[in-house]
């Protein structure tokens, strides 16, 4: 069984500042893979960036990028230079066999 | 552009009445789920399709049904709606390689239908 902890109901940052989401996870499965997925309000859910459990190097995609520990099953989302546009609940989640199971995610603000 | 195309939108339906949402996809992916998403919460895996075996969760209340006709279009449909039915039900795809039985597929979302039941 997989299980994801999104501790964070709510976070705010400063536009241009750096904030960090956490995300815990818990899974049986040897090989599986890491998402955070964004869903503005009102429209549909995009992947954000994604993780190789097998992969030590921690993922990157502009100013998003990934703190992975696996051995403490931590996988948390810095955003780096918050951005307006950045504001929406973000869901991390793990995949094992097909199945995508969510935390019950973090609804982000960005004070101008 | 290849997308995940949910209508309608906003559907609302009365207690009891039957209902059904609509799913298609211009990805050829060959794998679709539907999730069901209540106010505030995480999204809910309800059941997916991998071609075409059906494969429901085990807490997936029997009220709740699904059809594949064909590779590009799903269907949800509800029996009887209830109260605590009223949620936004999401569509996904993706693309699972054939004999891997654990592997990276993304699941790219539609924009979902948000259902009220009255």
């Amino acid at each position: 069984a997989q299980t994801v902890t999104q501790s964070q109901p709510e976070m705010s940052v400063q536009e241009a500042e750096t904030v960090t989401l956490s995300c815990t996870y818990d899974t049986s499965e040897s090989d599986y893979y890491l998402f955070w997925y964004k869903q503005p309000p009102s429209r549909q859910m995009i992947l954000v960036i994604r993780q190789e459990a097998y992969k030590q190097q921690n993922a990157t995609e502009n100013r998003f990028s990934v703190n992975f520990q696996k051995a403490a099953k931590s996988f948390s989302l810095k955003i780096s230079d918050s951005q307006l546009g950045d504001a929406a609940m973000y869901f991390c989640a793990s995949q094992g066999a097909q199945k995508l199971v969510f935390g019950q995610g973090t609804r982000l603000t960005i004070n101008p | 552009d290849a997308m995940v195309i949910q209508n309608p939108r906003y559907q609302v339906t009365q207690f009891g009445k039957p209902v059904t949402l609509s799913c298609s996809q211009t990805l050829n992916h060959n794998v679709m789920y539907w999730y069901q998403q209540k106010s505030s919460q995480a999204p809910k895996l309800l059941f997916h399709y991998y071609d075409k075996d059906f494969n429901n969760e085990a807490d997936t209340p029997d009220n709740f049904q699904s059809r594949r006709p064909n590779t590009s279009f799903c269907f949800l449909d509800i029996r009887s709606p209830g109260l605590g039915d009223a949620a936004m039900y999401l569509c996904a795809t993706s693309r699972l390689p054939i004999g891997v039985p654990s592997s990276y597929n993304e699941q790219f979302f539609g924009p979902g239908t948000r259902l009220t039941v009255l």
